[in-house]
């Protein structure tokens, strides 16, 4: 069975630092990766997706994630945090061509960015 | 308005009470998902839809009803609500039913159940 494990429920940067949010998988088949971001208020919005071919993937807002398949993870970082960055991550996983009833998520990491 | 709504946005009601929540959507996409967002939990899948009149249960789909008899609805019904189904709920659409197609969520229903 897939899992994802999001490691920090909570990380506290400060404003121009790096941003780096951990994300573990486990997968028996080639998995899907995503991260998503969560506002105050608003639903759920991908900032970026691993499905096949090149392992760093580059997303909106600045942010970046590199699938390491002999780490089985997929850790999300941005070079320079920004106020406007402060919001809910979640990493989420699913097996390659699966139903998108299929995706797991994870618990979800709170970033919070200091002036 | 373009895009996903879902109303109400924030619900109290007593257990044992029946309650909808609603969902629309304006692209037209075949497939409609809905989650709840618990701490500790991330989003679990409750029921999705992969077409008007076609619903299929999810990860945690005890206590709800759903239906779709329209593309773009989707409501998600609680028949006897429970403290235990307070939560956020999220609807999602999306353009097709594979994981690659994104997922557009709405901007949640925050249920308390009393």
């Amino acid at each position: 069975a897939q899992s994802v494990t999001q490691l920090g429920s909570h990380v506290s940067v400060s404003e121009g630092a790096l941003v780096l949010l951990r994300c573990n998988y486990s997968s028996s088949v080639p998995p899907y990766l995503f991260w998503y971001v969560q506002y105050p208020n608003q639903g759920l919005q991908l900032l970026l997706k691993y499905t096949t071919g090149a392992t760093l993937v580059k997303g909106i807002n600045g942010f970046e994630a590199e699938f390491k398949k002999s780490e089985t993870s997929f850790h999300l970082t941005k070079p320079s945090a920004h106020m406007s960055d402060a919001a809910e991550y979640f990493c989420a996983v699913s097996d390659l061509y699966s139903s998108a009833s299929k995706i797991i998520f994870g618990s979800g990491t709170r970033l919070s960015i200091r002036p | 308005d373009a895009g996903i709504t879902q109303s109400p946005r924030y619900k109290i009601t007593e257990t044992g009470r029946q309650v909808t929540l609603m969902c629309h959507q304006t692209w037209s996409h075949s497939y409609m998902f809905w989650y709840r967002q618990d701490l500790g939990h991330g989003l679990r899948l409750i029921y999705y839809s992969a077409a008007a009149d076609i619903t299929d249960k999810g990860e945690v789909p005890d206590g709800y009803v759903v239906s779709r008899s329209k593309t773009e609805n989707f409501p998600l019904t609680l028949e006897s609500a429970t403290r235990s189904q307070t939560s956020v709920y999220f609807c999602a659409s999306s353009e097709a039913g594979t994981a690659q197609y994104e997922q557009y969520f709405g901007p949640g229903t925050r249920l308390t159940v009393t």
